[in-house]
């Protein structure tokens, strides 16, 4: 059964850069089926989607995010990442990775499987 | 951006009650809405995609319904397992918005 599990420092400093990896577990990253993406929810607020990855390395972003987002995909290691840049306290959240299907032209965007999510606090 | 508001923000329901929970586009979206069910401390789970298509796996007291700005999801019977709280997201156009969330409360 396929999982994902989101890892990296729960921790990062105001203005730096905000670094998480996705590991794909009981199956391939490099499904033609699927997109995996990053979704983000500040404490007791609502979810935010932030981009998305193809296993060829298309990527699909939130434009409200688009210049401080970097995901990319790492086929071998079977994981993808997101770098978020010149975080500021408003950047704490639970981040999410997750699956989405893909269509016939391009993807379905809604989420049919999640990491549990790790928390990120920025602070000094 | 296109918004999505749901209402109410929160309700109180007892084991057994017909919930309903509305959403709203700020633009048509066609059938392109889904609702998730969250948990405190947990990770969203899809319950319906396209408006009202079932997702492997959800029990069937769940279901959804609406077209263009107008959506809702109804619980047929709360079990204690349905206490939560619910998004719906957009998925017409990027940015793929959601909701606020409606948490539905034990009476």
């Amino acid at each position: 059964q396929l999982q994902l599990q989101e890892s990296g420092p729960g921790l990062v400093k105001p203005s730096e850069t905000l670094s998480l990896t996705c590991t794909v577990s009981g199956g391939s990253i490099s499904s033609n089926t699927y997109y995996w993406g990053w979704i983000r929810q500040p404490p007791g607020k609502g979810l935010e989607w932030m981009g998305s990855i193809y296993y060829s390395g298309n990527t699909y972003y939130n434009p409200s995010l688009k210049s401080r987002v970097t995901i990319s995909v790492d086929t071998p290691k079977n994981r993808f990442s997101l770098k978020l840049s010149s975080v500021t306290a408003t950047d704490t959240a639970v981040y999410y990775c997750a699956r989405h299907r893909a269509g016939v032209v391009t993807a379905h965007w809604y989420f049919d499987l999640w990491g549990r999510g790790t928390l990120v606090t920025v602070s000094s | 951006d296109i918004q999505m508001t749901q209402s109410p923000s929160s309700l109180s329901a007892s084991v057994g009650d017909r919930v309903t929970v509305t959403c709203r586009a700020s633009q048509s979206i066609s059938r392109y809405l889904n609702w998730y069910q969250q948990k405190p401390g947990k990770a969203p789970k899809l319950l319906i995609y396209d408006a009202s298509s079932l997702q492997s796996g959800v029990p069937s007291r769940f279901s959804g319904s609406g077209s263009g700005t107008d959506f809702t999801l109804t619980i047929s019977s709360l079990q204690p397992e349905d206490f939560a709280t619910y998004y719906c997201q957009q998925s017409y156009g990027s940015p793929y918005t959601f909701g606020l969330g409606t948490k539905v409360e034990i009476k």
